[in-house]
């Protein structure tokens, strides 16, 4: 099957700075992805997603950038708050079902 | 609200008994999904099912079994050939219509727990 991977496992970042979480996907044909967010306990909320047209996508203090060129994703949140500590996860709709990564966990320092 | 309903949030099985996890969506989606998490790690695809009566097994479908009697629901059932089936069990739902692909909608979640 197709891989979706993330380069780090635990990301530590300071209250007030600005988070980036990475994702590879081997897909070339993958037109459609999204980053979840997983709190514990929880079950994953949708955050973001982007089609492959276009290069970055903005939502409310997240951007996700996407370069098909090196097959990369990445979320970027701004002025991270500590409930943004959380599990996130990149997924590839260009495949049915969505293929998960392990997660990258997050953890907010105050 | 429309939403997708796992019960119930802690289940509690002992060895040798087959238990069923619930999942029930109002979303009005085609396909539903069961995935298992263990601590640490990421999704595991168990079972989907893309439509009615219709269901395909996943990576690690052995000893799980479902059905999809109806669009509304995707029980799954944990029996006993499962032999280490203590995780996080989650639903999920998704919508594709036109071609467009659209993400998935996750249900709360079910943590059983063999005792």
């Amino acid at each position: 099957g197709e891989n979706v991977g993330l380069h780090l496992p635990t990301l530590s970042v300071q209250e007030g700075d600005n988070s980036i979480i990475n994702c590879a996907y081997s897909n070339s044909a993958s037109d459609y992805f999204i980053w979840y967010k997983q709190e514990s306990g929880k079950g994953p909320q949708f955050i973001i997603d982007i089609r492959s047209n276009m290069d970055k996508r903005q939502g409310q203090r997240v951007t996700v950038l996407l370069n098909k060129t090196v097959k990369h994703l990445s979320l970027q949140i701004a002025a991270t708050q500590p409930g943004d500590s959380a599990v996130y996860f990149c997924a590839d709709s260009g495949n049915t079902p969505l293929v998960f990564g392990k997660g990258t966990r997050l953890s907010v320092i105050a | 609200d429309g939403g997708i309903t796992q019960s119930p949030k802690y289940l509690f099985r002992k060895e040798g008994q087959n238990v069923t996890l619930s999942c029930e969506q109002n979303l009005n989606h085609d396909a539903m999904y069961w995935y298992r998490q263990d601590p640490g790690q990421g999704l595991r695809l168990i079972y989907y099912s893309q439509i009615v009566n219709d269901f395909q097994k996943g990576d690690i479908a052995e000893g799980y079994s479902v059905s999809r009697e109806k669009k509304e629901s995707f029980p799954l059932t944990v029996t006993s050939a499962q032999k280490n089936p203590t995780a996080f069990y989650l639903c999920a739902s998704s919508s594709r219509a036109g071609g467009d692909h659209y993400g998935y909608t996750f249900g709360s979640g079910t943590r059983l727990t063999v005792v």
